[in-house]
């Protein structure tokens, strides 16, 4: 069965400073991945997507997510947080056999201090 | 072009009693997945819909249930309600086909199981 992981429950970062989210994912082949955003009383916002080809994946806001086939990761970046960037941030994965059903991991929680 | 729209955004139910929820998907989408969100299990795959037909199907009871019309709309219910039904229920749509498509998250339906 697949499953993601994203060790870290919450990190606080300063306005202006670089963002990093690991996750990490388990799956015979490569998925398709995703990174989504929720507001609180809200919710997901996709980010940004990986299906093949190029491993460096530009998304809304300024983010960006590197696919690492080696280590199965797909890490999400931002080199310049805004106050309003946060939220908690899922990463996800689906099968490519067909169908969309997503695995999430269990969030990060981004706090940014001003 | 409109977004996912849930129905109702909020409700309140007694233990014991049925549910039905609503989803309308993005025009032209024929997929309709449906999520369950609580603070202890995070975000859960219930079942997906395309072209009318069940898909996919997570790991709930049988008193989970839903349908999609032919106008992709879907429905979710939940019968006998219990307390741990209490969570966001969170619709998602996608062109889905063959291939590989994201998902886009409507607002989602807070239901609260008194």
């Amino acid at each position: 069965a697949q499953s993601v992981t994203q060790p870290d429950i919450h990190i606080t970062v300063s306005e202006g400073a670089s963002l990093e989210l690991r996750c990490n994912y388990s799956y015979g082949a490569t998925p398709y991945l995703f990174w989504y955003v929720q507001s609180p009383g809200q919710g997901l916002q996709l980010l940004l997507k990986y299906f093949s080809g190029d491993t460096l994946v530009q998304g809304i806001k300024g983010f960006e997510a590197e696919f690492k086939r080696s280590q199965s990761s797909f890490n999400l970046r931002k080199p310049s947080v805004h106050w309003s960037d946060a939220a908690e941030y899922f990463c996800a994965v689906a099968p490519t056999g067909g169908g969309n059903k997503l695995t999430f991991g269990t969030g990060t929680q981004l706090k940014v201090e001003l | 072009k409109a977004g996912v729209t849930q129905t109702p955004r909020y409700l309140i139910k007694t233990r014991g009693q049925q549910v039905t929820l609503s989803c309308s998907p993005i025009s032209g989408h024929r997929s309709v997945s449906w999520y369950q969100q609580t603070p202890g299990q995070g975000l859960q795959f219930l079942f997906e819909y395309f072209s009318e037909t069940q898909r996919n199907k997570g790991n709930f009871p049988g008193r989970f249930s839903g349908r999609q019309f032919s106008n992709s709309r879907s429905e979710m219910n939940v019968s006998t309600l219990e307390l741990g039904d209490s969570a966001l229920y969170l619709c998602a749509s996608s062109l889905g086909g063959e291939g590989a498509y994201e998902q886009y998250f409507g607002p989602g339906t807070r239901l609260t199981v008194t």
